[in-house]
């Protein structure tokens, strides 16, 4: 089966440092997303990781250990526009199969 | 515009009636996918389409049908929509499901059924 943990809220301040975590046992591991998704919008592409490690991207970085099953994304420099739900998601196998979504951690920025 | 199109954006209907929710993409992939988000639940698969004559499963598919028109349309059916299929409808399309190919999704469908 396909199982991928987040939690479920967090809150943090703005300027600060958060990190949400996502734990994934999937039937086997080729990817793991990060998507951003505002209020009643469409989710958007943040970071993909494959390999062991951190990904950075401006603000966001994204970090993966596959032998623990385990993933990261943080988030520096708190802006209010940051409030929004993060989505992990892992593609299980090859190409041919979708990708599977955790339930989403949904963060405020408070000031 | 949007590169993934989806109507209607909102529609309430009936329990007992059916309603057709529409794709339509011009980013030129072969994949495309029908979501449902619930509160809590997350995103969750309905059914999938790898190219014009696949059809697959997702997690959730039943009480719901698709129809593949072509490469860039994919259409979701409620055949008999009841209460608890009132969510938001997400649409969403990829290239080859490899490396960094992500999927990308339409701004969705809000589905009230009363």
């Amino acid at each position: 089966g396909q199982n991928i943990d987040q939690p479920t809220e967090m809150t943090a301040t703005e300027g600060a440092i958060v990190q949400i975590n996502c734990t994934y046992q999937t039937s086997g591991f080729n990817g793991l997303f990060w998507y951003q998704q505002h209020a009643g919008e469409a989710p958007t592409f943040l970071s993909y990781n494959v390999l062991d490690g951190l990904e950075e991207k401006g603000r966001f970085s994204s970090f993966l250990s596959r032998s623990k099953g385990y993933s990261y994304l943080l988030l520096k420099e708190l802006q209010m526009k940051d409030s929004a739900s993060y989505l992990c998601a892992v593609r299980p196998t090859s190409g041919n199969t979708p990708l599977v979504f955790g339930k989403g951690t949904r963060l405020s920025v408070i000031a | 515009d949007a590169d993934v199109t989806q109507t209607p954006r909102n529609r309430i209907t009936k329990t007992g009636k059916r309603i057709m929710l529409e794709c339509s993409q011009t980013k030129g992939h072969d994949r495309m996918y029908w979501y449902r988000q619930d509160p809590g639940l997350g995103l969750r698969l309905i059914y999938y389409s790898f190219d014009v004559k696949d059809i697959n499963k997702g997690e959730i598919s039943d009480g719901y049908s698709v129809s593949r028109q072509a490469q860039a349309k994919f259409s979701l059916s409620l055949e008999s929509a009841i209460p608890n299929q009132t969510a938001l409808y997400f649409c969403a399309t990829s290239d080859y499901g490899q490396g960094e190919h992500t999927i990308y999704f339409g701004e969705g469908s809000w589905l009230t059924v009363v």
